[in-house]
């Protein structure tokens, strides 16, 4: 199985910083890269697909990069509704594994 | 308005069976794979099972098979999960989820139904 491990694990940051996440893949996944936002208590969201590609109505504030093991998600000037979990997932393989999260939370 | 609302969740015993639904409207839902996901209490998430538009492929993580089976029904546009053997640690809120494209993943997730397994 392909082991997505993301990081870090947690960051404590404020409103209008820039947040840089990572996510590395245990071996080339090529582009077939998602992330996932998830508030408490709600569904998970889909923001980026194919590594870099913006899901419609996801403000361009996030982006994605990245391809083969080493993934990034940035979230330009952060807002108080950003405040979350978000998961990256491979999908070029079964099973579909997923990162164990990063939670953002305001400092 | 695409969407997806499950239901079929509630409180089983172990060892017991239990059987997930989600109802799809807003897209023409024989023409998607769909998926279930699961998180259990305080976790993260957890890719459960996928089929096919034509239910010709269906793909099991190994901590389902051979218990837990996904099914649709193109013609009433839902999907299902039946759940056998279930065990505590199958707790867990169950999503469906809409692929996009086999090179795009999950875009469309429903709201979750809640499964508890305990005696």
């Amino acid at each position: 199985d392909i082991q997505m491990t993301q990081s870090p694990s947690s960051l404590s940051t404020s409103v209008g910083d820039r947040v840089t996440i990572t996510c590395r893949a245990s071996q080339g996944i090529s582009n077939y890269l998602a992330w996932f936002q998830q508030k408490p208590g709600k569904a998970p969201k889909s923001l980026i697909y194919a590594a870099s590609s913006l899901q419609s109505g996801v403000p361009s504030k996030f982006s994605g990069s990245g391809s083969g093991t080493d993934f990034t998600l940035t979230i330009s000037s952060l807002q108080p509704e950003d405040f979350a979990t978000y998961y990256c997932q491979q999908y070029i393989g079964y099973p579909w594994t997923f990162g164990q999260g990063t939670k953002v939370e305001i400092k | 308005e695409v969407q997806l609302v499950e239901s079929g969740g509630g409180l089983v015993k172990p060892g017991g069976s239990l059987r997930l639904s989600c109802a799809a409207s807003g897209f023409s839902f024989r023409t998607y794979s769909m998926n279930w996901v699961r998180q259990a209490p305080g976790k993260g998430l957890e890719w459960v099972s996928s089929i096919s538009s034509s239910s010709s492929y269906i793909y099991y993580a190994d901590s389902v098979k051979g218990r837990f089976t996904i099914s649709r029904d193109n013609a009433k546009n839902s999907l299902y999960l039946q759940m056998n053997s279930l065990r505590a640690e199958d707790t867990a809120v169950y999503y469906c989820a809409r692929d996009q494209t086999p090179d795009y993943g999950m875009d469309v997730w429903g709201q979750g139904t809640t499964v508890t397994v305990s005696s």
